[in-house]
């Protein structure tokens, strides 16, 4: 069964360095997403990627941050500046094969700990 | 952003036990993804739901889109001890492709 790997599983970063956050989507899949959750709440959605572009993204996913497909295979998320709050577990998830559908399949997140 | 309310916010049952949960919207929603999660894992996929009154299942789970676009539920039935975790619904609103999340329901089965 294809599924949705990340890494690193757990990176421990100061405030105020840049962290980049890696994700290897199901392969031919063609929307690739970004989420994140805050310990014990909800997922939220960052940004949504189609086509080598952002299709939507949420109030999140400020300047801060940045997504890129650099290969045919890798899709990452950049935060350029961390802070405390950035602190979260960060899910990849992607779906679509041939056409749009709306399940999404999740990776098994980065555990990012600023300090 | 959008708030999905999900009911109750725990539960603990017996093995064996049937579980009902919903999720509900102020807004109305074209699809509705359900998920489960396990402590420090990704959520996985149980059930997606794609028109109003759909009746969709997958084992012992069976999910509805609710006729007012605006809810949806998931039921599992005899419940087992590998079905501890957190279940989400996620909607997607009637515009754009993005995923709202609801606030989870904790299960907690008692062997």
């Amino acid at each position: 069964e294809p599924e949705v790997t990340q890494t690193p599983s757990h990176q421990v970063t100061q405030m105020g360095q840049e962290v980049i956050l890696r994700c290897v989507p199901i392969s031919n899949h063609l929307y690739f997403y970004w989420y994140r959750q805050i310990l014990g709440q909800k997922v939220e959605f960052l940004v949504s990627f189609y086509n080598n572009e952002i299709s939507e993204k949420s109030e999140i996913f400020d300047d801060q941050f940045s997504v890129e497909r650099p290969d045919g295979s890798n899709f990452t998320l950049k935060i350029r500046s961390t802070k405390l709050e950035d602190s979260a577990m960060y899910f990849c998830a992607s779906s679509g094969r041939t056409q749009i559908t709306y399940e999404q399949y999740f990776g098994p997140g980065t555990r990012l700990t600023v300090t | 952003g959008q708030q999905l309310n999900q009911s109750p916010q725990s539960m603990f049952i017996q093995e064996g036990e049937d579980v009902s949960m919903n999720c509900t919207s102020s807004s109305i929603f074209n699809t509705w993804l359900w998920y489960k999660q396990d402590p420090g894992e990704g959520p996985v996929l149980l059930i997606a739901l794609y028109k109003a009154g759909e009746l969709t299942s997958n084992g012992r789970l069976t999910a509805q889109f609710g006729i007012t676009r605006k809810d949806s539920f998931l039921n599992i039935s005899a419940s087992i001890p590998s079905d501890v975790g957190i279940y989400f619904c996620a909607g997607r609103p009637t515009t754009g492709n993005q995923f709202y999340f609801g606030t989870g329901t904790s299960l907690t089965v008692i062997p």
